[in-house]
């Protein structure tokens, strides 16, 4: 079974700095996908930003970008030029392609971003 | 363009209460998800559906829990009779199929359901 970890419960920056959350994964199989997803204190689970395992180039959405290392199964976001509305809980989270659709979870970090 | 419709938002009731929650996925997803999130468990999949038809409901905690699915765009999460420690946060969350295609498809959540039973 595929497992999720997020080995930092609470993170807390200053705006305008430059964070990184940790995840690593176990799994066995070599074609998956990694998401990040993050909860702003309105409960809602908003997608951040999408990697398949199969491209090498890492992903990026503006200020998010992740740091993709297949072989040691690590997955970390960096948040550039952080802003008060990031702050949040960030969710890591693994899915197998085809017919599997479940997403497994990490535990979850929570970040504040201080102005 | 709609996303996942979680409702209600918040739901108060009593142990030993029947409990709906009620979800309408996005038109066209075909997967459709029901999650519960607690401090002490955090994000767990119950049940999750492919074309109204259950799929894995390995996840559901009891008997009491059931999910339907009569059609593409509703679901419903039944607890019946609720407990206290089945308070928390209930996600729904849709998708398209992977086709095969080696393309990522996320999952799209609703506002989710807040239970509390007394």
């Amino acid at each position: 079974a595929q497992t999720v970890t997020q080995s930092q419960p609470e993170m807390s920056v200053q705006e305008a700095e430059t964070v990184t959350l940790s995840c690593t994964y176990d799994t066995s199989e070599n074609n998956y996908y990694l998401f990040w997803y993050k909860q702003p204190p309105s409960r809602q689970m908003i997608l951040v930003i999408r990697q398949e395992a199969y491209k090498q180039q890492n992903a990026t959405e503006n200020r998010f970008s992740v740091n993709f290392q297949k072989a040691a199964k690590s997955f970390s976001l960096k948040i550039s030029d952080s802003q008060l509305g990031d702050t949040a809980m960030y969710f890591c989270a693994f899915m197998k392609p085809q017919r599997a659709q479940k997403l497994v979870f990490g535990q979850g970090t929570r970040l504040t971003i201080n102005p | 363009d709609a996303g996942v419709i979680q409702s209600p938002r918040h739901e108060v009731t009593e142990m030993g209460q029947e409990v709906t929650l009620r979800c309408k996925p996005i038109s066209g997803h075909d997967y459709l998800f029901w999650y519960r999130q607690t401090m002490m468990r955090g994000l767990e999949l119950l049940i999750y559906f492919n074309n109204n038809v259950p799929i894995d409901d390995s996840g559901m905690p009891e008997d009491r829990f059931s999910a339907k699915m009569p059609n593409a765009s509703f679901s419903t999460l039944k607890i019946q009779p609720s407990e206290p420690r089945d308070s928390a946060v209930y996600f729904c969350a849709s998708s398209f199929g992977d086709r095969g295609v080696r393309v990522s498809q996320p999952q799209h959540f609703g506002d989710g359901t807040r239970l509390s039973i007394l």
